[in-house]
């Protein structure tokens, strides 16, 4: 059964520090691996796909990669800022099933 | 206008009622998904549905129903609610794997339900 995991569960950073989140899943067989926001109280907002094929993705101020080897994805966010905090989650998408299977999330504070 | 829109965005029901969640997407994908989310159990899913005429249980799918009315439309219903349904419910949709970029799935911005 396919388990995935974010550590840490929450993250306090002062304004412009560059950041890691880190997500690990226990099968390597997966489709893709999605990374996403959500605001307090909101839906999720999409911010990097990443398929099993590829080894990382970038958008602005992010980039994710992907080690389908060891189970890994980190998200890596430059230059932080207040606007950035919400919590993030990482799912991975195994075989045909339609399946995303999430990670708990990790919470991010950016501190102006 | 949104691409995956719910309806009601907030509801508080009592125990035994019978709830309808909808979901509409404009944005012509097949897929369809239904999902809760808890404080500390993070999201799982409900149901999904590949099309019209293929519906699939998810995780957590006792005390759900699902209607898929058209290819834009999949309802959630919750027969006689209860409070441990009390939740936040997501519908998501995405594509067929064959097409690119491929199962991206993309979520509406979520109902509120409370169950007193």
């Amino acid at each position: 059964k396919q388990e995935v995991t974010q550590i840490p569960a929450a993250l306090s950073v002062p304004e412009g520090e560059n950041l890691v989140l880190n997500c690990s899943f226990t099968d390597s067989a997966i489709y893709n691996l999605q990374w996403f926001r959500q605001d307090p109280g909101k839906g999720l907002t999409s911010l990097l796909l990443i398929q099993s094929s590829q080894r990382e993705q970038t958008s602005g101020r992010l980039n994710a990669s992907l080690d389908k080897s060891s189970g890994r994805s980190t998200l890596y966010i430059a230059a932080s800022q207040p606007g950035d905090s919400a919590t993030y989650l990482c799912a991975v998408f195994s075989g045909n099933t339609g399946k995303l299977i999430f990670g708990q999330g990790t919470t991010l504070q950016v501190k102006p | 206008d949104a691409d995956v829109t719910q309806t009601p965005r907030n509801r508080i029901t009592k125990t035994g009622k019978r709830i309808m969640l909808e979901c509409s997407q404009t944005k012509g994908h097949d897929r369809m998904y239904w999902y809760r989310q808890d404080p500390g159990l993070g999201l799982r899913l409900i149901y999904y549905s590949f099309d019209v005429k293929d519906i699939n249980k998810g995780e957590i799918s006792d005390g759900y129903s699902v209607s898929r009315q058209a290819q834009a439309k999949f309802s959630l219903s919750l027969e006689s609610a209860i409070p441990n349904q009390t939740a936040l419910y997501f519908c998501a949709t995405s594509d067929s794997p064959g097409a690119q970029p491929g199962n991206e799935q993309f979520f509406g911005p979520g109902t509120r339900l409370t169950v007193l």
